[in-house]
């Protein structure tokens, strides 16, 4: 993942807008990438995955695009509810077995404003 | 199924102690990895245990080490702690299936004084 120093990107959004969480991966042989939640005082939560014979996919309020030409991922949250407030990491791997190690990038601080 | 477990919760340390961190991994997992996740950054990849063996490693130094048992609860240990040891330490277990199966555990917050 794309380290971008100490300070931790943010997003505010209002509740029920859609929200985008963007993610630059650094890579070129990751093929297998994965969105996580971290709530504070948690561990890091599976969302959505995606391969990188894909560029996109959907899950239930959330899709994941992959751009491969610029190594750019996205997280997209339809209708952002409060309980979505958290930290959200992208993550790459190349491979996706569970012997294979995950790269995060720093992460993105999502608030939703009720 | 309690999923992953990690003891203790919270710990302080002073420089130069030594501390062991442990993992028990989600019924039916048996690889773990441990991550270190300083404050406000994403987890760094430390090591992974499989079948009692260190099978990769991250880019940490020897002070930390780690050990698997055979019920496949794990151990971290770090030697000789530095301020900058002070973050988050995360273990996640894994079957033989894909990274999705990847469950993280809450972790443990190390604090170096």
């Amino acid at each position: 993942g794309e380290s971008v120093g100490l300070h931790l990107p943010t997003l505010s959004v209002q509740e029920g807008d859609n929200s985008i969480i963007n993610c630059a991966y650094s890579n070129s042989a990751s093929d297998y990438f994965i969105w996580y939640k971290q709530e504070s005082g948690k561990g890091p939560q599976f969302i959505i995955d995606i391969r990188s014979n894909m560029d996109k996919r959907q899950g239930q309020r959330v899709t994941v695009l992959l751009n491969k030409t610029v190594k750019h991922l996205s997280l997209q949250i339809a209708a952002t509810q409060p309980g979505d407030s958290a930290v959200y990491f992208c993550a790459e791997s190349r491979g996706e077995t569970g012997a294979n190690n995950l790269f995060f990038g720093t992460g993105t601080r999502l608030t939703v404003i009720p | 199924d309690a999923g992953v477990t990690q003891s203790p919760t919270h710990l302080i340390k002073t420089r130069g102690q030594q501390v062991t961190l442990r993992c028990s991994p989600k019924s039916g997992h048996d690889t773990v990895s441990w991550y270190q996740q300083a404050l406000g950054q994403g987890p760094q990849f430390i090591f992974q245990y499989y079948e009692e063996e260190e099978r990769q490693r991250g880019n940490f130094p020897d002070r930390f080490s780690g050990h698997q048992f055979p019920n496949y609860s794990s151990e971290l240990n770090v030697n000789a702690l530095l301020l900058g040891d002070s973050a988050l330490y995360l273990c996640a277990s894994s079957g033989t299936g894909v990274l999705r199966t990847r469950l993280f555990g809450p972790g443990t917050r190390l604090t170096v004084t």
